[in-house]
C-alpha cells in the first residue's frame, strides 16, 4: 500500500461546479495533512493544512480529516478555469516535519 | 509564508558534468531545508534533510556522493549532482519548514529544472 494514495483523474469540472478531491494515507501516526497546488512547470503551493478531524474553511476551499478512515479530502466550492492544476495531498511521515506526498490530482475547470 | 529562492531555474548539461543549485531562505532563518526530486507526472519525493552546520540527513536509496548537500548558513542550502547522467534529469524542488513545531508546514522554492544531455 502506497503512504499516500490520490486519485490521478483527471478530474473535470464545469466553471461554478464543486470539486472533491480525495486522499488516504497509510501511516496512523501522522498528524499534519496538507493540500498543495502545482501549476505545470511549476512548484507547489501550499493552500491548507488541518490536524484535527472535521472541516475547516478557508474562502471557496474546505479540508475534511478523517483520521480513523485516514481520509483527507478537499473541496473547491464555485470553482474556476484558474483552479485547473494539479492538487497534491501530503502527510508528515511520523508525525516529523518529513512530507510524503501523494502522486496528484490533475483538475481541470472547463469554462 | 517564507519566502525561498532557487537558482538556476533551468540548466542544461552534459552527461558526466557537475551541476549546483542553490536555495535561499530570503526572509526566514532556515536551520531545516528539504530537497524534493519530481520526475514527471510522478509524485515529489524527498531527497534529503539538509541541516544547518551539519551533515545532511538522506533518504533511502538517495546516493549521498553523488547528491552533495551543503548548508553552511541559515539562509542558504546548496545541492550539487555530480556526475550527472541522463536519468538524473529531474525537476529539483528545495524547501523551508515553516518552523511549526511538528506541523510539517512546507514553503517551497520555484524548483530548478535539470536536463542532462
Amino acid at each position: 500500500q502506497k503512504e499516500v494514495e490520490q486519485n490521478s483523474g483527471p478530474l473535470s469540472v464545469p466553471e461554478g461546479a464543486i470539486a472533491s478531491l480525495n486522499c488516504t494515507y497509510s501511516d496512523r501516526g501522522s498528524q499534519s495533512f496538507f493540500w498543495y497546488r502545482q501549476y505545470s512547470g511549476k512548484s507547489p503551493e501550499l493552500i491548507m493544512f488541518i490536524y484535527s478531524n472535521g472541516d475547516k474553511e478557508d474562502g471557496r476551499f474546505t479540508a475534511q480529516l478523517n483520521k480513523a478512515s485516514q481520509y483527507v479530502s478537499l473541496l473547491i466550492r464555485d470553482s474556476q478555469p484558474s483552479d485547473s492544476a494539479t492538487y497534491l495531498c501530503a502527510v508528515n511521515k511520523g508525525g516529523s516535519e518529513k512530507l510524503v506526498f501523494g502522486k496528484g490530482t490533475k483538475l481541470t475547470v472547463n469554462p | 509564508g517564507a519566502v525561498v529562492s532557487q537558482h538556476p531555474s533551468r540548466v542544461i548539461c552534459k552527461s558526466g558534468t557537475s551541476v549546483k543549485i542553490e536555495c535561499r531562505s530570503l526572509d526566514f532563518q532556515a536551520t531545516t531545508m528539504f530537497w524534493y526530486r519530481q520526475f514527471p507526472k510522478q509524485s515529489l519525493m524527498l531527497m534529503a534533510t539538509s541541516n544547518e552546520g551539519s551533515k545532511a540527513t538522506y533518504e533511502q536509496g538517495v546516493e549521498k556522493d553523488k547528491f552533495l548537500i551543503n548548508h553552511a548558513s541559515l539562509t542558504l542550502s546548496t545541492l550539487t549532482v555530480t556526475s550527472a547522467h541522463p536519468e538524473d534529469s529531474s525537476f529539483y524542488i528545495c524547501s523551508v519548514s515553516s518552523g511549526r513545531e511538528n506541523t510539517g508546514e512546507l514553503f517551497f522554492g520555484e524548483g530548478s529544472r535539470l536536463t542532462v544531455l
